[in-house]
């Protein structure tokens, strides 16, 4: 069990600039899920994966991210024509398909600052 | 009703006192109930769990009691350490098409050696 990892760390952009994160599930999860986080909030629910489909997205998903999970395995997630209010930490997690919620595992994060 | 409403938002404890975090929820479809760590420039982790089937767990110093009827569960760290400064999210999650989890706002512990 090699974890949740997450690529890059650390992305400053110039704002209307295109970004791309990606993340690599915990190997035997079926389920992905992107969150982000501003500083001093929890986790707020972007998007969902069940293997290669995407399940549900969140209204803060707007028309300017894309999120894909080509195979069931990686995930990316692009930001299109970044804006200052998407500097946010950018959590992957994943978690075991199951007949009922089952735990969570996140990653480092992407720390995401728009210049 | 989808919100998890957390308090305080931050705590200062001595060491070897006890913290208690507090969280409540609206959403009776909600059926699991985690606590998650979260340490800066990491992402959380998860430290314990409940089902309302329980009204406590426990594992080692930590210990969340879970109130049913009134829709509201608290995390208790026993003997609190410098170690436990960090910042808590409760969570909460049920079936709605996903197993999504909704967090607290955070409770930001610190804990005086």
């Amino acid at each position: 069990d090699t974890g949740v990892s997450q690529d890059p760390r650390h992305k400053i952009t110039k704002r209307g600039q295109n970004v791309t994160f990606r993340c690599d599930p915990i190997s035997e999860h079926n389920r992905l899920y992107w969150y982000r986080q501003t500083l001093g909030q929890g986790p707020e629910f972007l998007t969902y994966f069940q293997n290669e489909a995407q399940l549900e997205k969140s209204r803060l998903l707007s028309d300017r991210f894309s999120a894909e999970r080509p195979k069931g395995s990686f995930s990316t997630l692009e930001i299109q024509r970044t804006e200052q209010g998407d500097s946010a930490m950018y959590l992957c997690a994943s978690s075991p398909t199951g007949a009922t919620n089952e735990k969570l595992f996140f990653g480092s994060g992407t720390q995401l600052s728009v210049l | 009703q989808q919100q998890v409403k957390q308090s305080p938002q931050s705590l200062i404890v001595q060491k070897g006192g006890i913290s208690i975090i507090n969280c409540a929820y609206e959403n009776t479809a909600f059926d699991y109930f985690p606590w998650y760590q979260q340490f800066p420039g990491k992402g959380p982790a998860l430290l314990i769990a409940i089902r309302p089937d329980v009204s406590e767990k426990k594992e080692g110093r930590f210990t969340i009691s879970f109130n049913k009827s009134a829709k509201q569960f608290s995390l208790h760290i026993m003997d609190s350490q410098p170690g436990d400064s960090a910042t808590y999210f409760c969570a909460a999650s049920g079936y709605s098409g996903t197993y999504k989890y909704i967090f607290g706002t955070g409770t930001r512990l610190k804990v005086l050696a």
